[in-house]
């Protein structure tokens, strides 16, 4: 069954720090990853797209990468901000061609000064 | 920067009655996408519609749901008899290529349509 998983569930950190955000999947076959933000009650925001040749993608202080072999990626938060705060989503699309999407559950960030 | 446009944002409305969520998508893009996200809940996947029709739908996506594209910019769901568990924030997307295959088009949100079945 196509499944994305996301830990930790929620993280709490002090401004200026970093932090590293999992996904693992079980969807085959593969074609991309995504990780959005989504800030509370609105729409998600796009950060990274990987294809299966791409290991790692950086969008300023979000950098992405991708395992295509052990089926993880990450989302590596440099020196956050309290703007930070927000739920991180991991989306996988398979290589059916198809449309499908599925999302991870989420980790939820929460950024303290 | 163009935007996916979403009405209303809010909507509150009866069991049993009938539900419009209205979109705008990004003006050169060619797929649509519905989504639904319950309260606490993760996204999930309702429907992508291309060239006029849809292209995949989920299990979610029963006969209560319909979407449409009435006159080339606008993108609709409608819900026929909206029930208790149809309250949720429902998403419209866009993209200018599919979302899987080997070039994957990026994959723009609007702001959400918040309905609340009563």
């Amino acid at each position: 069954k196509n499944q994305v998983e996301q830990s930790p569930q929620s993280l709490i950190i002090l401004e200026g720090k970093n932090c590293t955000l999992q996904c693992n999947y079980t969807v085959s076959p593969f074609s991309n990853l995504r990780w959005y933000k989504q800030d509370t009650g609105r729409g998600p925001v796009s950060l990274t797209i990987m294809t299966f040749s791409e290991n790692t993608k950086s969008n300023g202080r979000y950098t992405a990468t991708l395992d295509a072999d052990t089926k993880q990626s990450s989302l590596h938060i440099t020196a956050s901000q309290l703007s930070d705060s927000a739920s991180y989503i991991c989306v996988v699309s398979a290589n059916t061609g198809g449309f499908k999407t599925i999302f991870g559950a989420g980790t939820r960030l929460f950024v303290k000064a | 920067e163009p935007e996916v446009t979403q009405t209303p944002s809010h909507q509150v409305t009866q069991m049993g009655q009938e539900v419009i969520l209205r979109c705008v998508p990004i003006s050169n893009h060619l797929y649509f996408y519905w989504y639904r996200q319950i309260l606490g809940q993760k996204v999930e996947f309702l429907v992508s519609f291309y060239n006029n029709e849809i292209s995949e739908k989920s299990e979610i996506f029963d006969d209560q749901f319909s979407v449409e594209r009435p006159d080339g910019s606008n993108f609709t769901l409608k819900i026929r008899s909206t029930k208790l568990e149809d309250s949720a924030m429902y998403f419209c997307a866009s993209s200018n290529y599919r979302t899987g295959g080997n070039y994957p088009g990026e994959l723009f949100f609007g702001e959400g349509s918040r309905l609340t079945v009563l």
